[in-house]
Parts: C-alpha cells; sequence; structure tokens
C-alpha cells in the first residue's frame, strides 16, 4: 500500500548509543515531519523538511540530527541516546498547504535503557 | 506557540451512546484537522475543515469549526467499539507545521 513507511518498528538502545530511524514515502509529497509522542505530552514535532533539501527545528530539536536525503527518504538521527528519548517516533508527510493533512508512519518505538 | 485544548481527556461509554469531543484554542486557524489514532499505529486524517461554522459529515460523525475559527467539536452519534482510539485535532496557520492538541481517548465497550 502506498504510504510512509518507517523502520524500524521497535528498537532497544543502551544510554550513549546512537541509531538512525528511517522514512520513506512515495506519494511524492514534497514535506515530511519527524515527531514524537509522549504520554501526556501529545504529538511534539523534532524536525521538519517543507522541501527536498531544507530542514528546520521543530518544538523539542536537541539531542537529535535529520537527513532529506532525496524527496521520498527523510531520516532521524539520535547521536547519543538518553533516557530521555524513551519515546514512540512519527514520520509524516504532506503536500504543499496544510489543509491536505499529513500522512503518518506506524511509528517506531524506542526505548533507552 | 498556538495551543490546542481537548477536553475531555478520556472518555469511557457504551456503545449505542452519543458523545462529542471539543477542540478550543485562542488562536485563530486557517484550517483545522481531526485525525484518530489506533494502539500502535500512526493518526490517520478523518477530515479537514476550512470555513468558520463548517459542518461535515462523515457516516456517524460530525464535525464542525466554530465561527471564529479557534474552536471545533466532534459528535458520534451511535457509538461503536470500532470507533475506539485516540481523537487528535490539529490547527494550522498559513504555511506554519500542524499544531496538535493533546488527544481525547475514547473507549467503547459493547
Amino acid at each position: 500500500n502506498a504510504g510512509v513507511t518507517q523502520t524500524p518498528k521497535f528498537q532497544v538502545l543502551k544510554t550513549g548509543q546512537s541509531m538512525t530511524l528511517q522514512c520513506a514515502q512515495d506519494m511524492n509529497h514534497n514535506s515530511m515531519y519527524w515527531y514524537r509522542q509522549d504520554p501526556g505530552m501529545g504529538l511534539r514535532l523534532i524536525y521538519y523538511s517543507a522541501s527536498e533539501g531544507t530542514t528546520d527545528k521543530g518544538e523539542v530539536p536537541n539531542g537529535y540530527n535529520v537527513s532529506r536525503l532525496n524527496k521520498r527518504e527523510f531520516s532521524l538521527r539520535l547521536e547519543s541516546a538518553a533516557p530521555s528519548q524513551t519515546s514512540v517516533y512519527f514520520c509524516a508527510s504532506s503536500e504543499a498547504g496544510q489543509e491536505y493533512g499529513y500522512t503518518f508512519g506506524s511509528g517506531t518505538r524506542l526505548t533507552v535503557v | 506557540t498556538q495551543l490546542l485544548e481537548q477536553s475531555p481527556q478520556f472518555l469511557s461509554i457504551q456503545e449505542g451512546e452519543n458523545l462529542t469531543v471539543y477542540c478550543n484554542s485562542s488562536s485563530v486557524f486557517s484550517s483545522l484537522q481531526w485525525y484518530r489514532q489506533e494502539p500502535g499505529e500512526g493518526p490517520v486524517l478523518l477530515v479537514t475543515v476550512v470555513t468558520g461554522g463548517e459542518v461535515k459529515k462523515l457516516k456517524r460523525l460530525t464535525f464542525q469549526f466554530g465561527d471564529a475559527r479557534k474552536d471545533s467539536s466532534l459528535h458520534i452519534t451511535a457509538a461503536q467499539p470500532g470507533d475506539t482510539g485516540l481523537y487528535l485535532c490539529a490547527g494550522a496557520e498559513g504555511y506554519s507545521t500542524l499544531t496538535f492538541g493533546k488527544g481525547t481517548m475514547l473507549l467503547v465497550s459493547p
């Protein structure tokens, strides 16, 4: 099915380890986003890319880096994982213009011990 | 930072009951969206409302955008267990990114 694909679905890291979360969309969307979802906190924007070649910080960017590899792919990297980064991470994409809404992936559940 | 307040935070009802959830802000939004999220999945877009006072229906779900474009409601008629999930509202202001509310968790029991 067309949509947003995230890998991996689950990951356990030790404090200080690094990893990259992968995201790819096949809908030819210009904009892509990374969110984290925590109980009681809702969805918080980490980074976004309005178009290929651009990235911008969201509400909670500290401890993360992103790469918009091409129009399809947008990766999120944790350089030195901390327990506070334990969360569910969602990637999303959209057409230009917010009225079209976002298409979300199914998420990556990350635990940092 | 624009804030969206959703109420109630949690709602547990019996199959067949009606319910309304609310999404309120002090900010004006150019459009407002509602999403439903099931356990282990990402949010899925249900509807976008753009015009103040606009009402949209999706089967048993009725969405309304406030006249001043600061608030919205979602009404479900004759709720079914399949309606169980987290309902999120999200507001858009121009070309900025969406602002999400924290959600209303709905549990419909048979």
